[in-house]
Parts: structure tokens; sequence; C-alpha cells
């Protein structure tokens, strides 16, 4: 089973739309989660990371669920530009230095 | 922007032929990875180093090999490559104190082997 699961996509979304990832993970020992944004041939860029509480950055609201494990992206008012791949990322408590990457879930945002 | 270089950003190369992938970094990070991206796995991580001539496999480390003499500089070999090493390579470093331990990727190699 892998570490992290994302629905691959794509979410063919037009712009001012709502739309909504979920990530799970199978390691209850996960303790760091993030939000990567990539677009195509570029390397992966931190979008957010996703505390406990959850957090928001403009348009883009995080959550964690850890009793069900999982993550979750909120984009509201999608924008042409936000037309990427959105991977989820974990990071567990006995092991900071690996990091686990969902494939990611690949986001169209149509006119 | 957190300081990371990759070269050669693309190369082609023949089965058999020893290659070698650079990684350097200006900020004076303890931590550095070289991961694989190939469709429908996501990144994985090859090889990572937590400090000079300390290093450690990842989940994918057969047929590679890293070296790191200097804190900036962390170097991944591939010995004799195959067609099945042809993918994107992306170097990262993290920073922060867990748990807000974060990740940051260099631009990538390209690499194909024909």
């Amino acid at each position: 089973r892998k570490e992290v699961e994302q629905d691959p996509g794509p979410f063919n979304v037009p712009e001012g739309a709502t739309v909504a990832f979920n990530c799970t993970y199978s390691n209850s020992a996960s303790q760091s989660f993030f939000w990567y944004r990539q677009d195509c041939r570029k390397e992966p860029k931190l979008l957010m990371s996703v505390y406990s509480s959850g957090n928001e950055d403009g348009r883009f609201t995080a959550q964690l669920n850890r009793a069900s494990q999982y993550i979750s992206l909120l984009i509201r008012d999608s924008k042409l530009s936000d037309s990427a791949t959105y991977l989820c990322v974990v990071n567990l408590l006995y092991n900071f230095n690996k990091f686990y990457f969902g494939s990611g879930t690949k986001l169209n945002v149509k006119p | 922007d957190a300081g990371i270089t990759q070269s050669p950003r693309h190369k082609v190369t023949e089965t058999g032929t020893p290659v070698t992938l650079r990684c350097h970094q200006t900020e004076n990070h303890r931590y550095m990875y070289w991961y694989r991206q190939d469709p429908g796995h996501g990144l994985r991580l090859i090889h990572y180093s937590y400090g000079v001539k300390d290093t450690d496999k990842g989940e994918v480390s057969d047929g590679y090999s890293v070296s790191r003499s200097k804190t900036e500089d962390f170097l991944l070999t591939l010995e004799s490559a195959t067609s099945s090493q042809t993918s994107v390579y992306f170097c990262a470093i993290s920073e922060g104190v867990p748990p807000s331990y974060e990740q940051y990727f260099g631009p990538g190699t390209r690499l194909t082997v024909t």
C-alpha cells in the first residue's frame, strides 16, 4: 500500500469555481503535511504546510483530519494560473528526513 | 529561492555509460536529497545526505551511488546507465525544525538513456 494516495484527476473546472482535493495517508505516525504545486516540466514548489488547526492562505485552505488520516486542499475562485498538478506530501514523526509524495492531482482551469 | 542548482539540466546518454549529476546549494543546508520522478509514481527517494560524507539509501537506490565531499555539493552517479533510469531527477534540501520541516527543490535534470 502506498504511503500517500491521491486521485490523479484531471479535475476540469471553469474559472471562478471552487475545487477541493483530498489526499489519504497510511501511516498514523505521520506528523507533518504539505501541499506542493508542480507545473509541467518544472520542479515542485511548496504551496503550504498543513497544520492541525487548518490554515488558509488567500484563496487556498488546507485541512487535516487525523482521525480519518486525510488532508484536503480547497481552492476558491479558481484562476487559469492555478492549472497545475498538486502533490500531497507527508513526513513521519520518527524519521523526519523522509518525505513521502503522492502521485499528484492534476487541475485544469478553463476559461 | 533556496539557492539550488542542478547540472546538467538535460542529458542523453547510452546504455552502459557512467553518468554523474550534480546538485549545488548556496545556503549551507545540512540535509540534501536525490529523487526521481516518473509518470504514475510520483517522486521517489534515491539517496539522501545528512552531512559531509554522511549518506543513506532511499527506496529506489539500486544502480545509484552518491557522494558528498563538501556541504554545498551532492553528486548522484549512475555507474552503468540503463534505460529504466530514464527519468527526471530532482535534488532537494530541507530546512526548518521538526515538525515544520519543509523541502525545496532544484530545477531538475532530464536524463534519457538510449
